[in-house]
């Protein structure tokens, strides 16, 4: 059974950094792509950045509301994928999501993670 | 930035037909994806490729696409398909993913 886990999330103060990691199962880690996508409180998807696998050399790319202060990495002999967030803003208070990607498509997700900045 | 459209609210009587639609420039040129989200729960994808149903889908759920628009089809509809539903396509352009707004399905 092919599953995603998230964790690290929590409350953090506005400027600060936070780690989230996409803990996975199930399925051969190092041959597909990995996403984190993000969901504010009452707010639709939004898509935050991906990793590529080594296989098409691991390249990332990211919303342009993240660039530059946010970075993925993936560990693939551990099959965990990374959210490195730094200089968090209020506006990036949202349930973080990790999900497999296939082509370009999502198809499999983790449940979540409550990121909260806030003073 | 490519940008998709899709109408906040649909509402729809048991076992009839609901149709939510996803509006983009030239759509039928892209593949579109659409995700269910039911309440407190992760998104589950429900087509790829426009029509494709993953395993575990029930054929009561078609996609299709044409001129500038796409959209989700669901017969019969049950208590049970209450939720909110995207559309998502991949912008070769910006090498991006982009979602729609989402729509909230509503069985009375």
């Amino acid at each position: 059974e092919v599953q995603l886990v998230e964790s690290g999330g929590g409350l953090v103060e506005p400027g600060r950094s936070l780690r989230l990691s996409c803990t996975t199962s199930g399925f051969t880690f190092d041959d597909y792509a990995m996403s984190w996508l993000r969901q504010a409180p009452g707010k639709g998807l939004e898509w935050v950045g991906f990793i590529r696998s080594k296989t098409y050399g691991g390249t990332l790319q990211y919303a342009a509301s993240v660039e530059g202060r946010f970075a993925i990495s993936r560990e693939d002999s551990k099959s965990i994928a990374y959210l490195q967030m730094n200089s968090l803003k209020t506006e990036d208070t949202a349930v973080y999501f990790c999900a497999r990607m296939t082509h370009n498509w999502f198809d499999a997700w983790g449940q979540g993670t409550l990121v909260t900045v806030s003073s | 930035s490519y940008v998709l459209t899709q109408p906040p609210s649909v509402s729809v009587a048991p076992g009839k037909t609901a149709r939510i639609t996803c509006g983009g420039s030239h759509i039928v040129t892209r593949t579109v994806h659409w995700y269910q989200q039911k309440a407190g729960q992760a998104p589950v994808l429900v087509i790829d490729y426009d029509s494709v149903r993953p395993s575990g889908i029930p054929e009561r759920i078609s996609g299709s696409t044409s001129g500038n628009t796409a959209t989700l089809t669901i017969s019969r509809v049950e208590a049970g398909d209450e939720a909110d539903y995207y559309c998502q396509v991949w912008d070769s352009s910006s090498a991006h993913v982009v979602f729609g707004g989402g729509t909230k399905l509503t069985v009375l």
